[in-house]
């Protein structure tokens, strides 16, 4: 079945240092890849998506692009700040339901 | 943009009682999603809805336990039944959009059994 493997957490940055958040997938046919982020006290939110191979998704400075030879979705960040602290989870949709699998979430903590 | 609204936002509840949370899109859909997030956790999907059919579920999750019920293509409700501490979680539910590539979901259900 499908399957999202994410880096291992918690994951602690000063504030303006780069970030990345490794995420690889396995799946059959042809998946779009999210990354979700929860910040603390909320729900679940898009922060980008990626509908088909070597697309880009970009937002709020963030961005990650859809590798499939490599099977990968991994997220990155320039410069990272102390309002980026959140839970993000790497997620995969695929088959006709286009219900999503989600990685187990990466806790980041940004210090000042 | 898509909206999805669910209700209540959260609760507490007395053990060996029954909870049900709705679940109100804004366009039909063919399929919603329930999702678990034990605290801590990352979420699992409980079950997907169709509309005119019973709902499929998935391994570790049964009808008796979550009665799921899908009266037509913008709404959806989940029932957490006999309930235990255990099921203390948060409960999502979704919909993928396929025109526009995106998951929507709905704010959570904060649950806490006591």
């Amino acid at each position: 079945g499908d399957s999202v493997t994410q880096m291992e957490g918690p994951v602690t940055l000063s504030e303006e240092a780069f970030l990345t958040i490794n995420c690889t997938y396995t799946a059959t046919g042809y998946p779009s890849l999210f990354w979700y982020v929860q910040y603390p006290g909320e729900g679940l939110q898009l922060l980008l998506k990626a509908t088909k191979a070597d697309d880009k998704g970009s937002n709020k400075g963030f961005e990650a692009t859809y590798r499939k030879e490599t099977t990968s979705f991994h997220l990155e960040k320039g410069s990272v700040q102390v309002s980026d602290s959140a839970v993000y989870f790497c997620a995969l949709s695929s088959g006709s339901a286009r219900q999503l699998t989600f990685g187990s979430g990466t806790q980041l903590t940004v210090l000042p | 943009s898509a909206v999805i609204s669910q209700k209540p936002s959260r609760d507490i509840c007395q053990r060996g009682t029954s909870l049900t949370i709705q679940c109100q899109v804004d366009s039909q859909v063919t399929m919603m999603f329930w999702y678990r997030q034990q605290p801590g956790q990352s979420l699992t999907l409980i079950a997907t809805a169709n509309q005119g059919s019973e709902a499929t579920y998935e391994s570790g999750f049964v009808i008796d336990k979550f009665p799921i019920s899908r009266p037509n293509l913008t709404f959806s409700t989940l029932t957490v039944s006999n309930m235990s501490p255990e099921d203390s979680s948060i409960y999502l539910c979704s919909y993928y959009r396929g025109e526009v590539g995106e998951a929507f979901f709905g704010q959570g259900t904060r649950l806490t059994v006591v």
